[in-house]
């Protein structure tokens, strides 16, 4: 069966140092997305990518960076990890980029990474 | 500017009965609207969607109403059971100039099933 994948499901790290979170998925899905989630403030767009080589910044991408080699992968970065980057994070994908209304933009997430920066 | 919020933090309900999830949004633009549902140490999952030239749509046990006049969103859980237990979220999507979609997410309905 086709999933979507998150590793490490919890990471705890220092103020200052690079963490990778990793997001693998087998449904060939064109458009991958990071969120982040917060109390009070819901699923937050961090980056997405539409395809191969395509990434583009969300509502709240400082401090992160993502890059698409290929289709399955998409991972994130945080550069430099800082305390407010405390969060979970969640990982999407999603088959269609222009599709209205017929289920096609529906997103599949992953699990999730918790991540505390201490 | 633009928001997706909930009425209602956390909505308990007896087991067996209906269950209402309201949600208000701000933005006329967007052209669709999703609910999902995240039960704890999950992602969420895709529980149903809706276009916005519809009014009502139902699906297996839940049916979602658009009203587009107050900008209201809704989703009704019939005859309501434990596994309901979750966090609901509403989302709503509009295009972008250029293509591309942006997916706005509200803040969440905690819904606790008491038995």
């Amino acid at each position: 069966d086709a999933e979507i994948t998150q590793s490490p499901r919890h990471k705890i790290t220092e103020t200052g140092r690079q963490v990778t979170l990793a997001c693998h998925q087998t449904w060939n899905h064109n458009n991958m997305f990071w969120y982040r989630q917060d109390l009070g403030h819901g699923l937050r767009l961090i980056h997405y990518s539409y395809g191969v080589q395509d990434t583009n910044k969300g509502e709240v991408s400082d401090g992160y960076s993502v890059s698409r080699s290929n289709t399955e992968d998409l991972p994130l970065t945080l550069e430099s990890a800082a305390s407010s980057q405390t969060s979970v994070y969640f990982c999407a994908s999603s088959e269609s980029r222009t599709a209205l209304g017929s289920g096609a933009n529906v997103l599949t997430f992953g699990a999730g990474s918790r991540l505390t920066v201490l | 500017g633009e928001s997706v919020g909930l009425h209602l933090p956390t909505l308990s309900v007896q087991e067996g009965d209906n269950s209402i999830i309201n949600c208000a949004y701000s933005n006329s633009a967007s052209d669709y609207f999703i609910w999902y549902k995240q039960e704890s140490g999950k992602g969420p999952q895709f529980i149903i969607d809706i276009r916005s030239n519809m009014d009502k749509r139902q699906g297996q046990r839940v049916t979602v109403l658009l009203n587009k006049t107050v900008k209201h969103l809704s989703l009704q859980i019939a005859a309501t059971q434990p596994g309901d237990s979750a966090v609901y979220f509403c989302a709503e999507n509009r295009g972008l100039t250029g293509g591309g979609n942006k997916l706005t997410f509200g803040t969440g309905t905690q819904l606790k099933v008491e038995l």
